[in-house]
């Protein structure tokens, strides 16, 4: 079975570090994209950006360029979301996702994690 | 950029009515396009993708159809858990655009 398994929601202060994780199981980790989708509380939901784990290979959303890195450890089949600074305006709850073989459709996602930013 | 606009961004409904949702691109994007629901505190799921084409294990309730720049979602008959929003979401060259979402309830 399939499962993208992300780490436990956080509670952060502005100007802080974080890193967010997804964990695959199931599949070939190494030969699907795993994207990530931001939903700020009661909006929509966003793309954000996405990796190959095969070789980290990276796209970015332009609305997220600089702002969020995206990264993986195939050794350990998990993809990261990491901001060196945060605002309170990241706030949201953050979804890993894979992206089906036909790279057409998120076809897998995660639980979500929750990122609380407040001073 | 393209740009996905949904309408209506919300709407009421009974059981067993007939519920349509359009999307619309700001241009030609063939059929590069999926739709999602999405309920409450839980993550998206694909219904439909590559604009009519049934996700496995899907209801058959569940339709939609389009190409281009104009796209409709159907569900023929509605359920009690299909309450959820839906996103149209285009795709091209590993970049991805949701629409802004239809919330659908009880009337």
């Amino acid at each position: 079975e399939v499962q993208l398994v992300q780490s436990g929601a956080e509670v952060k202060k502005p100007g802080e570090s974080l890193k967010i994780s997804c964990k695959g199981s199931g599949h070939s980790f190494t030969t699907y994209w795993i994207g990530w989708v931001r939903q700020m509380p009661g909006k929509g939901l966003e793309w954000m950006g996405i990796i190959y784990p095969g070789d980290s290979d990276t796209r970015y959303s332009p609305s997220f360029q600089g702002q969020v890195t995206i990264s993986v450890d195939k050794s350990i089949s998990t993809a990261y979301l990491q901001w060196s600074s945060l605002r309170a305006s990241d706030t949201a709850m953050y979804f890993c996702a894979r992206l089906g073989i036909g790279e057409n459709y998120f076809d897998y996602w995660g639980q979500g994690t929750l990122v609380t930013v407040s001073s | 950029d393209i740009q996905m606009t949904q309408s209506p961004s919300s709407l009421s409904a009974s059981v067993g009515d007939r519920v349509t949702i359009t999307c619309q691109a700001s241009q030609d994007i063939s059929n590069y396009l999926n739709w999602y629901q999405q309920k409450p505190g839980k993550a998206p799921k694909v219904l439909i993708y590559d604009a009519s084409n049934l996700e496995t294990g899907v209801p058959s309730r569940f339709s939609g159809s389009g190409s281009g720049t104009d796209f409709t979602f159907t569900i023929t008959s509605l359920q009690p858990e299909d309450i959820a929003t839906y996103y149209c979401q285009h795709y091209a060259n590993l970049l991805f655009t949701f629409g802004p979402g239809t919330k659908v309830d009880f009337k």
